[in-house]
């Protein structure tokens, strides 16, 4: 079974600071891919970003980093320079043979 | 292009009546998938299609619950006599992958389902 846990239910930062979202993984799977979503207040869910369990590289987007532990089974997300725009609910999922687990979310409140 | 599209995105039903559910994928995607989302939760799997084959439906809670895709593009997720338990946000996803790697899926609005 699979299973994604994001401990951080809600989280309040104010403007410009940075915060990172954590993700847990639990899966048996030795081929998986993790991916991050954000949903903002208007409802539809945004890719960010896809990586496969074979790549532990962090990756940089702009203001968006992601650091993959394969061995800690965790997928974290950090913002930098938080905008007011970032504000969403924020879900780690993991997805193999097509089949996506999503973690519960972690909705993030950027104070102006 | 396009993204995934989905009608209606609000439906009220009264406890009992039958719903039927559209989604549109994006024009070429093989994949679709349907998923339940509850009031503070994450989107939970319903059933999956390639093409038109339901390869999963192992998230269907019921069998008042049917999907179909019958010519591999638009599908229809139906719920039978509704309860109110039934009552979330449906999300359509559509995705290019055709096989075993976990391509990624984009959703559509959903459907914002109330269950009177």
């Amino acid at each position: 079974a699979q299973k994604v846990t994001q401990a951080q239910t809600e989280i309040s930062v104010v403007e410009k600071e940075d915060v990172t979202l954590d993700c847990v993984y639990e899966t048996r799977d030795t081929t998986y891919y993790l991916f991050w979503y954000k949903q903002p207040p208007s409802g539809e869910l945004v890719f960010l970003i896809r990586r496969n369990s074979f790549d532990e590289q962090n990756e940089i987007s702009g203001r968006y980093s992601w650091n993959f532990q394969k061995s800690t089974s965790s997928f974290n997300f950090t913002i930098t320079a938080s905008q007011v725009v970032d504000s969403a609910v924020y879900f780690c999922a993991l997805g193999s043979y097509q089949k996506v687990t999503f973690g519960t979310g972690t909705k993030l409140q950027v104070i102006p | 292009g396009a993204g995934v599209s989905q009608s209606p995105r609000y439906k009220v039903a009264k406890r009992g009546q039958d719903v039927a559910l559209r989604c549109d994928p994006i024009s070429g995607h093989v994949s679709l998938f349907w998923y339940q989302q509850a009031l503070g939760q994450g989107p939970e799997f319903l059933t999956y299609f390639q093409n038109e084959a339901q390869l999963d439906k192992s998230g269907l809670p019921s069998d008042r619950f049917f999907a179909e895709r019958p010519e591999g593009s638009v599908s229809t997720l139906k719920i039978q006599r509704t309860q109110q338990e039934d009552s979330a946000v449906y999300l359509c996803a559509s995705s290019l992958a055709t096989g075993h790697d976990t391509d990624t899926q984009y959703f559509g609005p959903g459907t914002r389902l109330t269950v009177l």
